[in-house]
């Protein structure tokens, strides 16, 4: 079935830096955009950035950008999420999730990012 | 920077109609927009409900159907049931690969 499971999460210092993946199966990986969108303790969901069926082209939320790098490896069936000089700010549970005609259509389960000193 | 908005809250009763919607800070919610829509309860990822507008997603129920009403996005449940209490939320495309969530608008069933 189809079907995104994330991982990498975990707790970083302010400052540190930490690498999402997401692992595709069940449907043809390399023929969709792909996103990843978050959501803070309590809060509500923000999308985050968004990459092409072929990597070429990437976008990202201002609040992010600069610092978070979405990557993919059509090969390996996975999707990445770089994110560099954390904030206290981006602690939150990360999803990956596959677009469907600008909307997301399968969601993972998420991973949850704690930035904290 | 556009912001996307939605009813912070809204009740229902069971069996009861409901319409939830999505805006912009400024301008008018067009088809353009491929407005979507999202159901989650608390511990849980999201489930999509609607696609470009008014497109339901698979396995959503003829009672969730999605539209533009003036100059919003809209999402109307009809015959409400206890386990449509969540938080829904609204996503616009603007273009340019950029996609924006809503605040979302937390439905009670009473």
């Amino acid at each position: 079935q189809v079907q995104l499971v994330e991982s990498g999460g975990g707790l970083v210092q302010p400052g540190g830096s930490l690498r999402l993946s997401c692992a595709a199966s069940g449907f043809t990986f390399s023929d969709y955009t792909m996103h990843w969108v978050r959501q803070a303790p309590g809060k509500g969901l923000e999308w985050v950035a968004v990459v092409s069926h072929d990597g070429r082209n990437t976008y990202y939320a201002d609040s992010v950008k600069g610092r978070f790098t979405i990557t993919r490896d059509n090969s390996k069936n996975t999707l990445y999420l770089q994110m560099n000089s954390l904030r206290t700010e981006d602690a939150a549970v990360y999803y990956c999730a596959r677009d469907f005609y600008h909307s997301m259509d399968v969601w993972g389960q998420g991973t949850t990012a704690t930035v904290s000193s | 920077q556009t912001v996307v908005t939605q009813e912070p809250s809204f009740s229902v009763s069971p069996g009861g109609t409901v319409t939830l919607t999505c805006g912009l800070s400024s301008g008018s919610v067009s088809t353009n927009y491929y407005p979507s829509w999202y159901q989650q309860t608390p511990g849980q990822a999201p489930r999509t409900l609607i696609y470009s507008t008014d497109s339901r997603s698979s396995g959503v129920p003829d009672r969730f159907s999605g539209s533009i009403l003036g100059n919003k996005a809209a999402l109307t449940i009809t015959g409400a049931q206890a386990d449509d209490e969540s938080n829904y939320y609204c996503v616009l495309y603007m273009g340019g690969g950029i996609s924006v969530f809503g605040g979302g608008t937390k439905l009670t069933v009473l």
